[in-house]
């Protein structure tokens, strides 16, 4: 089983719907990161939280340290929304930093205008 | 402020030969990682330098190898290519060295093919 599991692992929906998806994993943990990976290939770091909710935009991530398991929601989706989301985490045994990330395979998002 | 450049794009082998790949770290950040990201996996943490040397390495064999040069800019090599080191190959950089959580600016990635 793998450490972290992302659902649904593929996404479509219309341009304006709000969007969740979520991430679970079985360790315990000292962060879990959010990435969003354009279609060429680069990756944008979206949020790094350990606790509560962080807001960026139309960007929600919200993580429960007890159930293990993190949600990155948007809001008023757009098609340039379009892309895979990716949750890390950094396991609170294994350590470290950048080095130490257990990433989910991914979910792959479309928004359709 | 330019962002972490990676080089090159597209790169194509044959299995035995070697390749290089390089990332630029932004300005000011001294610690560079590399992952691989092998079609159908998620990312896997390759290699990690800080101030010229080597901190961590993954489950990788030691055919994967890399440096850090004093502007903080990195190669990675990868020696008897095989066919399933076929993979983006995406580069990262972050300030510091205490193995801080903090952000993580990625590179676009080199895409490695190996015939």
């Amino acid at each position: 089983k793998n450490e972290v599991e992302q659902s649904p692992q593929n996404l479509t929906a219309q341009e304006g719907e709000f969007i969740t998806i979520n991430c679970s994993y079985s360790v315990g943990i000292s962060a879990l990161h959010w990435l969003q990976q354009h279609p060429g290939g680069g990756i944008v770091s979206l949020f790094m939280l350990s606790s509560g909710k962080k807001k960026h935009g139309r960007l929600i991530a919200t993580i429960n340290i007890q159930e293990k398991h993190s949600s990155l929601h948007i809001t008023a989706s757009h098609p340039r929304d379009s892309a895979v989301y990716i949750c890390a985490v950094i396991s609170r045994i294994k350590g470290g930093g950048a080095d130490g990330l257990t990433f989910g395979k991914g979910t792959h998002l479309i928004i359709q205008p | 402020e330019a962002g972490v450049t990676q080089s090159p794009t597209h790169l194509i082998k044959t299995r035995g030969q070697q390749a290089t790949l390089r990332c630029s770290p932004i300005s000011g950040h001294t610690s560079v990682y590399w992952y691989q990201q092998a079609l159908g996996l998620g990312l896997q943490f390759l290699l990690w330098y800080d101030e010229g040397e080597e901190r961590n390495r993954g489950n990788f064999p030691p055919r994967f190898s890399g440096r850090q040069f004093p502007n903080y800019s990195s190669e990675l090599n990868v020696n008897a290519l095989e066919l399933e080191d076929s993979a983006l190959y995406l580069c990262a950089s972050s300030l510091g060295s205490s193995r801080n959580t903090g952000e993580l600016f990625f590179g676009e990635g080199s895409r490695l093919t190996v015939l």
